[in-house]
């Protein structure tokens, strides 16, 4: 049974373009959450959603960046004309049952924007 | 504000130590705590902590939480190499509305020397 499962591992962009990170969850979970990791921070929740839903956006910065989970294929987020302080690490994880149940997380994407 | 506090920020060891690991939080409607071990990727799921005074334990690593002063400890005995990572503690809570999140704390950066 595979992890979570994330793509690209690292990711370069100029200032200006878009990063686009895929999400694979875990086989039979339905909720996806979408984490950043800054050096030497903690991981700050982005994003919960599930099928075809946003369920809580309150982490996502209001402008650029934005994610959605359809109904076949991963889950996307998309950060668009990416600024320097978008450079981190981007956590996807994923349950069965939203909270009641422990997060699984994939390996993350490291997002450089150069 | 809804935060986690982890100490020490990091701590080194030598192989065969005993190490406590400190969580402290404050935050509104709590539901769960949980710990995680991060090395080089995914957070890895160790324990999750809902009642007070019952010892999670799993091989040499065992939890506890206090919900009356707000902590969690984290204890891991007989220290090895292969402990060395950083042990995120998180806190489910109820975040605007009806939905739960999970906040994370910076960690704590263990580094067992041979």
């Amino acid at each position: 049974n595979a992890g979570v499962m994330q793509n690209p591992r690292h990711l370069v962009r100029r200032r200006g373009q878009e990063a686009r990170l895929r999400c694979s969850p875990m086989k039979g979970h339905s909720h996806v959450y979408w984490y950043r990791q800054l050096p030497e921070e903690g991981l700050k929740f982005m994003v919960y959603l599930q099928k075809e839903n946003i369920i809580d956006e309150s982490g996502m910065p209001k402008e650029r960046f934005s994610a959605e989970f359809p109904k076949e294929g991963p889950s996307i987020l998309r950060i668009q004309q990416v600024v320097r302080g978008d450079s981190a690490a981007y956590f996807c994880a994923s349950s069965t049952q939203g909270m009641h149940s422990p997060l699984h997380f994939g390996n993350g994407t490291r997002l450089t924007v150069t | 504000e809804d935060k986690v506090v982890q100490s020490p920020l990091s701590l080194v060891v030598h192989e065969g130590d005993t190490v406590t690991l400190n969580c402290s939080y404050e935050v509104t409607n709590f539901r769960s705590l949980l710990w995680y071990k991060q090395e080089k990727k995914a957070p890895t799921f160790l324990f999750m902590l809902t009642s007070s005074g019952i010892e999670k334990k799993s091989g040499r690593l065992s939890s506890i939480l206090d919900k009356k002063e707000l902590f969690s400890i984290l204890n891991i005995t007989a220290t090895q190499t292969g402990d060395s990572a950083v042990y995120l503690c998180a806190v489910e809570h109820l975040s605007g509305g009806s939905n739960y999140k999970l906040t994370f704390g910076k960690g704590t950066l263990l580094t067992v020397n041979p």
